[in-house]
C-alpha cells in the first residue's frame, strides 16, 4: 500500500466549480506539500503545511494531523487550473529528509 | 532572482552509456534534492545534498550517484543506463537543511534511453 493516497485520480469540472482533492497518509509526518505540475513537466510548490489551514488566492489547503488527511480546495475554478496536483509528505523523525509522493490528481477544467 | 536551472533539458542515450545531469539552485539556496518521475512510478526521491554532503538517499541502485559543489550546484550521474532509466529528472532547491521548507523545482531533464 502506498504511504500517500490521493483521490480522485482524475477530475473533470466546469469553469467556476468548487474543486476538492484529497490526500491521506499512513505514517507520522512533519510536513505535507501540495504541488502543481502543468503539461511539459514544470512543478510549482503551492503549499507546505504542518497544521491548520493556508490560503493563497483561490487555493485553500487544510490538514488534519490526527486523521492523517489533507485537502486542497480550488474556488471558482478556471481552465488555467488544469494540471496534475500532487501531495507529498515528509516523514517525521531524525535528520532524514525524504519526500514521499502521491500518484497525483489530474484536474481538467472545461470552459 | 533566477530560478532553478537544469541542463541539458533533453537527452537521448543508449543502454550501457552513462549520463551526467546538472542543476543550479536559486542563489542562496544550499539544499538540492533530486527526483525521478516516470508514468508508472510517479515521483520518487533520489537524493538530497546540503553543504556538499549527501544527507539522504532514496531506494535507487548504486548506478545513481550525485554530488554537490561548494557553490551549491549539483550533478547527478547514472552509469550503465537501462531502458527503465528513461524518465524526467527533476531537481529542487531550498534554503536550508530542515526539509520543512518550500522547495523550488527546476524544469527537469527528460532522458530517453534507447
Amino acid at each position: 500500500k502506498n504511504e500517500v493516497e490521493q483521490s480522485p485520480q482524475n477530475l473533470t469540472a466546469q469553469e467556476g466549480e468548487f474543486i476538492t482533492i484529497n490526500c491521506s497518509y499512513s505514517v507520522g509526518i512533519s510536513a505535507l506539500h501540495w504541488l502543481q505540475q502543468h503539461p511539459g513537466g514544470g512543478i510549482v510548490s503551492l503549499f507546505m503545511l504542518s497544521s491548520g489551514k493556508k490560503k493563497h488566492g483561490r487555493l485553500i489547503a487544510t490538514i488534519n494531523i490526527q486523521e492523517k488527511h489533507s485537502s486542497l480546495h480550488i474556488t471558482a475554478s478556471h481552465p488555467r487550473d488544469s494540471a496534475v496536483y500532487i501531495c507529498a509528505v515528509r516523514l517525521r523523525g531524525g535528520s532524514n529528509y525524504k519526500l514521499t509522493f502521491g500518484k497525483g490528481t489530474l484536474l481538467t477544467v472545461n470552459p | 532572482k533566477a530560478g532553478v536551472t537544469q541542463t541539458p533539458r533533453y537527452l537521448i542515450k543508449t543502454r550501457g552509456q552513462q549520463v551526467t545531469l546538472s542543476c543550479s539552485p536559486i542563489s542562496g539556496h544550499r539544499s538540492v534534492s533530486w527526483y525521478q518521475q516516470t508514468p508508472g512510478q510517479g515521483l520518487q526521491f533520489l537524493f538530497e545534498y546540503f553543504s556538499e554532503t549527501q544527507r539522504n538517499k532514496g531506494n535507487f541502485p548504486g548506478r545513481f550517484s550525485g554530488r554537490q559543489f561548494s557553490n551549491s550546484r549539483s550533478e547527478m550521474n547514472v552509469s550503465t543506463l537501462e531502458l527503465g532509466d528513461s524518465a524526467l529528472y527533476l531537481c529542487a532547491s531550498s534554503l536550508g537543511p530542515t526539509g520543512d521548507e518550500t522547495q523550488y523545482f527546476g524544469p527537469g531533464t527528460r532522458l530517453l534511453v534507447l
